[in-house]
């Protein structure tokens, strides 16, 4: 149980142009999920709290207008890439709160922008 | 939330415990201590978590110190498919955000 997934795992994408990537919670409902991101030899940094039906909380120095967080319904969060640049080149990984107040994680989008 | 102190790599024997040390000194009475690991290339994958008690599950036991001020994840029989980095992290009951440390890279050797 507690599975999350993510879609796509990986993406190259042209500089300038958007990317989404999909947070699904498989076996459990989530009204919040979370989105990090990691770069190479770091630890994982929270971008953002995702709570179904309402506005995404993101955290200091986080651009919102740039990474637009929808959470529209109990099992799917998505995140979105705006005018992506090669510095948005990252690891991101979301993760889904389960009943038992536990975090559970995606298995992570790998997204390289040229 | 408390800060984790946690070594930053360790060695382990194949079949062997490994025994993976926290310390979280400055842990406040509602404060839960989590422990993820995460393989690389991979999201962080959910091993335990404890508040007072020692647990343990089919991956993992936890031992929290009568004090509070320091844990420890045990993995009872290493393999090789358990080298990851290991994550010690210490949350408030009722916020669920997760602060990521530098954890300890725990490498099992043939």
């Amino acid at each position: 149980g507690a599975v999350v997934s993510q879609h796509p795992s990986w993406v190259i994408c042209k500089s300038g142009t958007s990317v989404k990537i999909e947070c699904r919670s498989l076996d459990f409902q989530a009204t919040t999920m979370f989105w990090y991101r990691q770069f190479p030899k770091q630890s994982l940094m929270l971008m953002a709290t995702s709570n179904e039906g309402s506005k995404a909380t993101y955290e200091q120095g986080v651009e919102k207008d740039k990474f637009l967080i929808n959470h529209a319904s109990l099992t799917l969060s998505t995140l979105t890439v705006t005018s992506a640049h090669p510095e948005d080149s990252s690891f991101y990984i979301c993760s889904a709160l389960s009943g038992r107040e536990t975090q559970y994680f995606g298995p992570g989008t790998r997204l390289l922008v040229l | 939330d408390a800060k984790t102190t946690q070594p930053t790599s360790m060695d382990c024997a194949e079949g062997r415990a490994a025994n993976l040390p926290c310390n979280h000194s400055t842990i406040s009475g509602n404060e839960y201590v989590y422990w993820y690991r995460q393989i690389h290339s991979q999201g962080p994958q959910y091993i335990i978590h404890g508040l007072k008690n020692n647990e343990t599950n089919e991956m993992a036991s936890l031992i929290i110190t009568e004090d509070r001020k320091s844990s420890t994840l045990i993995l009872p029989h290493a393999t090789l498919r358990d080298t990851a980095v290991y994550y010690c992290i210490v949350r408030v009951g009722g916020n669920y955000k997760l602060t990521f440390g530098k954890g300890t890279l725990l490498t099992v050797n043939p």
